[in-house]
């Protein structure tokens, strides 16, 4: 069965360093999602992306995060500056179309210390 | 803006028993998607069932079905034959149907940790 794929599981990183968090989405999909679950809380919305741009973002997902999608298929998100309340589970997820329901990778625990 | 309750932050079943977790959400939309993913130790966001609001008839998957009211707002997980493997976390969501890409984002409820004892 297709998977998205997030890479690293796990990275940790210094307070203002930026980081990258990649994800490969299932290749015919259509619509990329980042979502975040900071430990012990509920799983939050990022941000939507379609047809190369971003079609939705949460009041989260201020000037420090920014996406893209740079070679059609690889689907990036950028901290920067990172701070120690970004540290969280951040999950990619894809969805081919407006009827279907969407595929989540197994998540990158971003550590910031 | 929708808004997903989960009132039941932790609840235990015994292995082979049946148990129903609980979930309540606020939205003025007519056309939505109702999901129930489960959560694992391995933090792996693994989708259980989903239900779409046109729909009177309940879904179900194997053991796990679900009592959808939609007039009370209501959209409880009910899992039979509870396996050891069914410990994880339960989140429900809720999705918007329609109106262009941006509006299927998922709104999620706090979650349920399940444990099913041997």
């Amino acid at each position: 069965e297709p998977e998205v794929t997030q890479t690293p599981s796990h990275q940790v990183t210094q307070m203002g360093q930026e980081v990258i968090l990649r994800c490969v989405p299932i290749s015919n999909h259509l619509y990329f999602y980042w979502y975040r679950q900071i430990l012990g809380q509920k799983v939050e919305f990022l941000v939507s992306f379609y047809n190369n741009e971003i079609s939705e973002k949460s009041e989260i997902f201020d000037d420090q995060f920014s996406v893209e999608r740079p070679d059609g298929s690889n689907f990036t998100l950028k901290i920067r500056s990172t701070k120690l309340e970004d540290s969280a589970m951040y999950f990619c997820a894809s969805r081919r179309g407006q009827a279907y329901g969407y595929t989540f990778g197994s998540g990158t625990r971003l550590t910031v210390v | 803006a929708q808004t997903v309750t989960q009132s039941q932050p932790e609840m235990s079943v015994q292995e082979a028993e049946t148990v129903t977790l609980s979930c309540t959400y606020d939205t003025s939309e007519s056309n939505y998607y109702l999901f129930w993913y489960k959560q694992p130790p391995s933090r792996q966001m693994i989708l259980v069932i989903r239900q779409e609001a046109y729909k009177q008839q309940n879904a179900t998957e194997n053991r796990f079905s679900v009592n959808f009211q939609k007039a009370a707002k209501s959209f409880s997980l009910k899992i039979s034959d509870s396996q050891l493997g069914d410990t994880a976390m339960y989140f429900c969501a809720f999705m918007k149907h329609g109106g262009g890409g941006s509006n299927y984002k998922l709104t999620f409820g706090k979650g349920t940790l399940l444990t099913v004892n041997p």
